[in-house]
């Protein structure tokens, strides 16, 4: 089982939908949760990041925590093109940081 | 404020040959990470710095990487010699005092190996 799981997609939504992506985590250690929005050819840019359960908004963006169920997930509004990206969700139990192989998403105007 | 900058962006090496990465880290960060990313996964962890103390290398493939962090602050990472399969995005990350805080990435530095 993979420290960090999340469906490779692609992920296609028209523009204006709300994306939902997803991971899942193995560690019940874990302590932060990150999301990392990756463009073909860049690096990695953090988004967002998540510590207690519940949600977190950010402008456009909620990140949502489940402990219990150990899962994290990214919810995008009112999606644009230029959201269309890999997004990868990253997780830390205070010695690692550890990420998944990230969500292909992709936008349709 | 400057972000992470790494050196070089591009770098095209013979199998066999050595090859050496640069990072600086965000001003004040104590923690640095040098990644490996191959196309179509997730970065992975290949060292994690704690001010100069490597405190998980155990994913550093040590017969042929090496890395150090002196003085705390810049990073080098060196393989030798390259093989095919080392081909990869070489990306170095930095964050604050603890774990749990955000890490921020470098341009980072694709390697290919002919």
């Amino acid at each position: 089982q993979k420290e960090v799981e999340q469906n490779s997609g692609p992920l296609s939504v028209p523009e204006g939908a709300i994306a939902s992506l997803n991971c899942t985590y193995s560690d019940r250690g874990s302590q932060s949760f990150f999301w990392y929005r990756q463009y073909s050819g860049k690096s990695p840019e953090l988004i967002m990041f998540i510590y207690s359960n519940g949600d977190k908004e950010d402008g456009r963006f909620t990140a949502q925590l489940n402990k219990a169920s150990q899962y994290v997930s990214l919810l995008i509004r009112d999606s644009q093109p230029s959201d269309s990206a890999t997004y990868l969700c990253a997780v830390s139990n205070g010695n690692k940081l550890v990420f998944g192989a990230g969500t292909i998403l992709r936008v349709k105007s | 404020e400057a972000g992470v900058v790494q050196s070089p962006r591009y770098k095209i090496i013979e199998k066999k040959q050595p090859v050496a990465f640069w990072c600086n880290p965000i001003s004040g960060h104590n923690t640095l990470y040098w990644y490996r990313q191959n196309l179509g996964q997730g970065p992975e962890l290949l060292i994690r710095y704690e001010n100069e103390e490597a405190v998980d290398d155990s994913q550093l493939p040590k017969d042929r990487f090496s890395a150090e962090r002196l003085k705390g602050v810049d990073s080098t990472l060196k393989i030798q010699p390259a093989e095919l399969g080392d081909s990869a995005v070489y990306l170095c990350a930095s964050s604050g005092q603890y774990l749990n805080t955000e890490a921020f990435f470098g341009q980072g530095t694709r390697l290919t190996v002919v």
